[in-house]
């Protein structure tokens, strides 16, 4: 069975370039999550989804990131404008959502840089 | 406010010998706690895990132990393998109606050979 699957594997822009990431999740999964790791850090919720819908967006920076999960499957993360503080490994997962089901399955991140 | 800490950045260890690495939390009402190992260029993997009900849990080489009283838990591996050498990051799972889910920094092994 295929994991969760990311695109791209790495990124490098200019500051207030806009940039997207891409995430298709295990197939079957209806929770899918985006996180944020810094460097030394551990993954940080940026958003999750119950299918189609975003249940806790609480830690997403709104200003300027924003992000969809169209038809409840793969998800789209964008940055605009990207800030040299974004440059960081953006992480996406999958369960199967629900009570009990709290083990989540990451794909391999995209490395971001902003120059 | 860091909820989940993982107070050791790094720990060394020899081939064979016992790996001990440890993780404590605040708040008394998480429900689940796990190890994620991740090797470089690659996501975290799910490694064990422990309900809150539990003290003990063991998969093979790798065991868990949870102390509420203490709101501590450490992850033992035994015996090390230098396949092992990852960072292991442990995570609180909460379910609040909205299942969140707060990793520590992580704790990178290194298992010489």
């Amino acid at each position: 069975e295929a994991g969760v699957v990311q695109s791209p594997r790495y990124k490098i822009i200019e500051k207030k370039q806009p940039v997207a990431f891409w995430c298709n999740p295990i197939s079957g999964h209806n929770t899918l999550y985006w996180y944020r790791q810094n460097l030394g850090q551990g993954p940080e919720l940026l958003i999750r989804y119950e299918n189609e819908e975003a249940v806790d967006d609480s830690q997403l920076p709104k200003d300027r990131f924003s992000a969809e999960r169209l038809k409840g499957v793969d998800s789209t993360l964008k940055i605009q404008p990207a800030e040299l503080g974004d440059s960081a490994v953006y992480l996406c997962a999958s369960s199967l959502g629900g009570p009990g089901q709290e083990t989540q399955y990451f794909g391999p991140g995209t490395r971001l840089l902003v120059l | 406010d860091q909820q989940v800490k993982q107070n050791s950045p790094s720990l060394s260890v020899q081939e064979g010998r016992i790996s001990i690495l440890n993780c404590d939390y605040t708040n008394s009402m998480f429900d689940y706690f796990l190890w994620y190992k991740k090797y470089p260029a690659e996501g975290p993997t799910f490694l064990i895990s422990i309900s809150s009900i539990k003290d003990k849990n063991e998969d093979g080489r790798f065991t868990v132990f949870l102390n509420k009283s203490a709101k501590h838990l450490s992850l033992h591996i035994v015996p090390s393998q230098p396949g092992d050498s990852a960072v292991y990051f442990c995570a609180a799972y909460l379910d609040t109606g909205g299942f969140k889910t707060i990793f520590g920094a992580g704790t990178r092994l290194f298992v010489k050979a």
